[in-house]
Formats: C-alpha cells, sequence, structure tokens
C-alpha cells in the first residue's frame, strides 16, 4: 500500500498569511494526487486533482504542486473559511490512501 | 444539482450487521463509481471501498475485505454497503462519494455507525 505523510500536523496563522502544507508518498505517484478541505461536522471538499488542477468552484489562492513522491498545497492569502484540516489523497492505486490530516488553526 | 445522500446507520453488537444506502441524483448515475469513505471519531480519512459504474468492478480495503460487501442498483440510482461481523474498530461515519477517476468529487453528509455492546 502507498503510505502518505503530511506535514506539519497542525499549523497557526492568521487572516492574510501564506500557507504550505506538504504530503509525501511512500513510493511514486506521478500526479496522481488530490487535496480535500474539511471543516468539523461536515464532509470533505475536493479542492485540487491531479496535484495541481483546481476543482469547479474553488478559489484561486489555492493552488498545488509537485511530482514523484513530493507535493504542497498552498493557501497564498489565508481567509477565515479557510480554517480547516486538509488531507491530501492518492489517486495513483487501489487502495486509495490518504494523508493523516493537518489542521490549520487560527493564531 | 448533484446529490448523494447516506442512510441505514445505527447502532450495531460486535459481531452484527448493517446495510448502508447510498441514494444519488443530479447526475447520470450509471456512468460513474462510487466510492466509500470513512472516518473514525476525530481521526483522519479512510478509504473503505469502491464500485464502478456497471458494477462489474469492486475493490476493497484489507480492513473490510472478507466483512463488506458493495452492490449497486442503477435503476434506483443507489449504492449499498453491506457490512457483516462489525468490530469496535468499524465505529465510523461512513461517506458515499461519487467517483471521478480515483478522487471524490462529490459527498454525501454521511452517516455514523456505532459499534457497541
Amino acid at each position: 500500500d502507498i503510505q502518505m505523510t503530511q506535514s506539519p500536523s497542525s499549523v497557526s496563522a492568521s487572516v492574510g498569511d501564506r500557507v504550505t502544507i506538504t504530503c509525501r508518498a511512500s513510493q511514486d505517484i506521478s500526479s496522481w494526487l488530490a487535496w480535500y478541505q474539511q471543516k468539523p461536522g461536515k464532509a470533505p471538499k475536493l479542492l485540487i486533482y491531479a496535484t495541481s488542477s483546481l476543482q469547479s468552484g474553488v478559489p484561486s489562492r489555492f493552488s498545488g504542486s509537485g511530482s514523484g513522491t513530493d507535493f504542497t498545497l498552498t493557501i497564498s492569502s489565508l481567509q477565515p473559511e479557510d480554517f480547516a484540516t486538509y488531507y491530501c489523497q492518492q489517486a495513483h492505486s487501489f487502495p486509495l490512501t490518504f494523508g493523516g490530516g493537518t489542521k490549520v488553526e487560527i493564531k | 444539482q448533484v446529490q448523494v445522500v447516506e442512510s441505514g446507520g445505527g447502532v450495531v453488537q460486535p459481531g452484527g450487521s448493517l446495510r448502508l444506502s447510498c441514494a444519488a441524483s443530479g447526475f447520470t448515475f450509471s456512468n460513474y463509481g462510487i466510492h466509500w469513505v470513512r472516518q473514525a471519531p476525530g481521526k483522519g480519512l479512510e478509504w473503505v471501498a469502491v464500485i464502478s459504474d456497471d458494477g462489474s468492478f469492486k475493490h476493497y480495503a484489507d480492513s473490510v475485505k472478507g466483512r463488506f460487501t458493495i452492490s449497486r442498483d442503477n435503476s434506483k440510482n443507489t449504492v449499498s454497503l453491506q457490512m457483516n461481523s462489525l468490530r469496535a474498530d468499524d465505529t465510523a461515519v461512513y461517506y458515499c462519494a461519487k467517483a471521478s477517476g480515483k478522487n471524490f468529487d462529490y459527498w454525501g453528509q454521511g452517516t455514523l455507525v456505532t459499534v457497541s455492546s
């Protein structure tokens, strides 16, 4: 199975800050990487697929990059509605696996 | 608009069974695979199972293989997850999600399964 490791597990930031979350795969997954946002008590929401493609309706302050085993989600200017937990997910092969999550908290 | 709605959760004793349902609308159901993803209380996301658009391909996480069965009825736009031999570590919110390749682009609100005596 492909293991996904996210860092940091939590980050404290202020509105307007640039936030970067990293995700590492245990083997080469090419560009088969997605990012999800989850708010408390809600279902996850797809933000980015195929490493850098923005899902319809997702603000352009979200961006993704990387390839192979190392990937990054960047929020260019954190907004109040962005405080949530973010998960990466490999879409390379079954079983599909997620990272452990990164909680973005208010500083 | 796309909607996915889960039902069937509840409290069940260890070793018991439960059947979850997922009803979908707002898209051509028979053209898309459907996944189940679960989340234990306070924990991260765990992929559980997938069924292809026509039901010919099914795949399961090792943690549920042999105990859970996924099926679909394209005439009713529904997917089911039959869960047998339930254990305490199956306690979770179970989400149904529409497949976009091997990603999940629309999710339901989830249904809580609690395995406890």
